[in-house]
C-alpha cells in the first residue's frame, strides 16, 4: 500500500523557518519524481515544488523561489521541504505528492500556520 | 502560465442524475510528444485530493466507471454518469503539459440537491 506521511508543520512567526518531511513507503521512492503542493484554508490547490528522482534537479513556483528548498534522501525514502523567510501567505496545508507520469498519490498533509 | 478555468464552480445534483464539469485552458495542452497532460482530481470533505483521471480520459485504478474524461485542445470535460452520495466534494482539473508551474482550475463543488 502506497503511503506518504508528512510531518513538521506547525505555528511559526513571519520571517521564521520550518522543515517539512515526508516519509514514503509502498512504492519505489528512488524511482519516483516527487512534488510538494499546498492548499490555503478553504482555498484551491497550488503546486510548490518538484524534484527529480536523484535529487539533482529542483523546480519551484515563483512565489517560493529563493525561500524554499526541496530535497530528498533516497536511502531514507524521505522527501523534505526547507522553508525560510516564511510569510503570512505561506499559511496552508502542505502535501507531499508522488509523480507517476503525473502527480497521482497525495499524502494527508501537514498544516503550516505563519502568524505573529 | 497556463490558466485553467472551470465551470460551474458550484454543482448541485440529484442522486442518480448525471453531472458534467468543464475545464478550459488558456493554451492548448498537447505536448510535443503527442500526449495531453490534463488530469482530474477529487477532494472529498476533510480528505486529501485523489486523482481520478489522467491524460484526459484514463481512469485511475479503483475509480468507478461512472467517471469519464474527454476533450482536446483547450476544452475538457469530466462526466459522472449517475451521481452517488460518495461523489460529494470538490473537483479540480490540472495541467502538467506546460510546466513550471503545474496549474489547477478553481475547483467545482459538487453537492447533492
Amino acid at each position: 500500500e502506497v503511503q506518504l506521511v508528512e510531518s513538521g508543520g506547525g505555528l511559526v512567526q513571519p520571517g521564521g523557518s520550518l522543515r517539512l518531511s515526508c516519509a514514503a513507503s509502498g512504492f519505489t521512492f528512488s524511482s519516483s519524481t516527487m512534488h510538494w503542493f499546498r492548499q490555503g484554508l478553504g482555498k484551491g490547490l497550488v503546486w510548490v515544488s518538484r524534484i527529480n528522482i536523484v535529487g539533482t534537479s529542483a523546480t519551484y513556483a515563483d512565489s517560493v523561489k529563493g525561500r524554499f528548498t526541496i530535497s530528498r534522501d533516497n536511502a531514507k525514502n524521505t522527501l523534505y521541504l526547507e522553508m525560510n523567510s516564511l510569510r503570512d501567505e505561506d499559511t496552508a496545508v502542505y502535501f507531499c505528492v508522488r509523480d507517476n507520469g503525473s502527480p497521482d498519490f497525495w499524502g494527508q498533509g501537514t498544516l503550516v500556520i505563519v502568524s505573529s | 502560465d497556463v490558466v485553467m478555468t472551470q465551470s460551474p464552480l458550484s454543482l448541485p445534483v440529484t442522486l442518480g442524475q448525471p453531472a458534467s464539469i468543464s475545464c478550459r485552458s488558456s493554451q492548448g495542452l498537447a505536448h510535443s510528444n503527442g500526449n495531453i497532460y490534463l488530469h482530474w482530481f477529487q477532494q472529498r470533505p476533510g480528505q486529501s485530493p485523489r486523482r481520478l483521471i489522467y491524460n484526459v480520459n484514463n481512469r485511475d485504478s479503483g475509480v468507478p466507471d461512472r467517471f469519464s474524461g474527454s476533450g482536446s485542445g483547450t476544452d475538457f470535460t469530466l462526466k459522472i454518469s449517475r451521481v452517488e452520495a460518495e461523489d460529494v466534494g470538490v473537483y479540480y482539473c490540472m495541467q502538467s503539459t506546460h510546466w513550471p508551474p503545474y496549474t489547477f482550475g478553481q475547483g467545482t463543488k459538487l453537492e447533492i440537491k
